[in-house]
C-alpha cells in the first residue's frame, strides 16, 4: 500500500542534542512537508519541499533543518537551537497543484529527557 | 491568507446527520476550500475539496454557499469513528506556496 511512512513514533531528546526525525513516501509526489503540532493547537509548517535538493522555510522555521537528496525522503533535524522541540511532528506529502490534497503520516512525538 | 472561522466544538448522536459550518468571508475567487479530519494521536486525513460547486464522496458532502463566504461539511450519518477535529481550510489554486493553514478546527464529539 502506498503511503508515508514516519518514524520514530516516540523520541526523546536530551539537552543540547540534535535528533533527526525520518519521513518516506512511496507515493511519487514531488512536494513533501513538516508541521509541528502543539497540545490543542492547529500544525504549523516548518519546512517544505517541492523538488528534490530544494527546500523552502515555513513559518516556524528557527531551530530546525531539512534535506531533500532523495524524491521519496524529507529528513528533519531539531536542532540544539530549537529551545522549546516538544510537539508533535507531522510529515506529508502531496502532487504540485492548489487543489491537491495532502497526504499525512501518523507523527512522530518529541519531548525532551 | 484568507481566514476560516468555525466554532469550537459540537456533538451528535450516533448516525443523525452532522452539519459542521465554516465561514470564509475574505475567501478570493482562487481559493479551493478543503476538509481535513484528525483522530486523537494520528496524522490529518483529506476529507473533501471544493470550489464553488457542491461536492460529494464517499466520506461527506461539501455544501457552498452561493457567494462562497462559508460552506457546511455534511455528514449524512455519525459514527462513533468521526469523533475527531475537523479542520476547514482555504488554499490557493497553483500557488507557489503550497500550505495549508491550519486553525484549532471544530471537535467533534458523537454520542451513542
Amino acid at each position: 500500500d502506498g503511503g508515508i511512512t514516519q518514524s520514530p513514533k516516540y523520541l526523546f531528546r536530551k539537552e543540547g542534542q540534535n535528533v533527526t526525525l525520518s519521513c518516506e513516501q512511496n507515493l511519487n509526489h514531488d512536494a513533501m512537508y513538516w508541521y509541528r503540532q502543539d497540545p490543542g493547537q492547529g500544525l504549523r509548517l516548518i519546512y517544505y519541499s517541492q523538488i528534490v535538493n530544494d527546500f523552502q522555510k515555513g513559518d516556524i522555521a528557527e531551530g530546525y533543518s531539512v534535506s531533500r537528496e532523495k524524491k521519496e525522503s524529507f529528513p528533519l533535524t531539531v536542532t540544539s537551537a530549537q529551545k522549546n522541540p516538544t510537539a508533535f511532528y507531522l510529515c506529508a506529502s502531496s502532487i504540485i497543484g492548489g487543489w491537491q490534497p495532502q497526504h499525512f503520516g501518523d507523527g512522530t512525538r518529541l519531548s525532551i529527557l | 491568507d484568507a481566514k476560516t472561522t468555525q466554532p469550537n466544538s459540537m456533538e451528535s448522536n450516533e448516525e443523525e446527520p452532522v452539519h459542521l459550518p465554516c465561514n470564509h468571508s475574505t475567501i478570493s475567487g482562487t481559493d479551493y476550500i478543503h476538509w481535513y479530519r484528525q483522530l486523537p494521536s494520528q496524522g490529518p486525513e483529506y476529507v473533501i475539496h471544493g470550489l464553488t460547486s457542491n461536492v460529494n464522496n464517499r466520506m461527506a458532502s461539501l455544501a457552498i454557499a452561493e457567494d462562497r463566504k462559508s460552506s457546511t461539511l455534511i455528514l449524512h450519518r455519525a459514527t462513533l469513528r468521526d469523533a475527531a477535529v475537523y479542520y476547514c481550510i482555504l488554499r490557493v489554486q497553483g500557488g507557489a506556496n503550497s500550505k495549508l493553514t491550519f486553525g484549532k478546527g471544530i471537535t467533534l464529539s458523537v454520542r451513542p
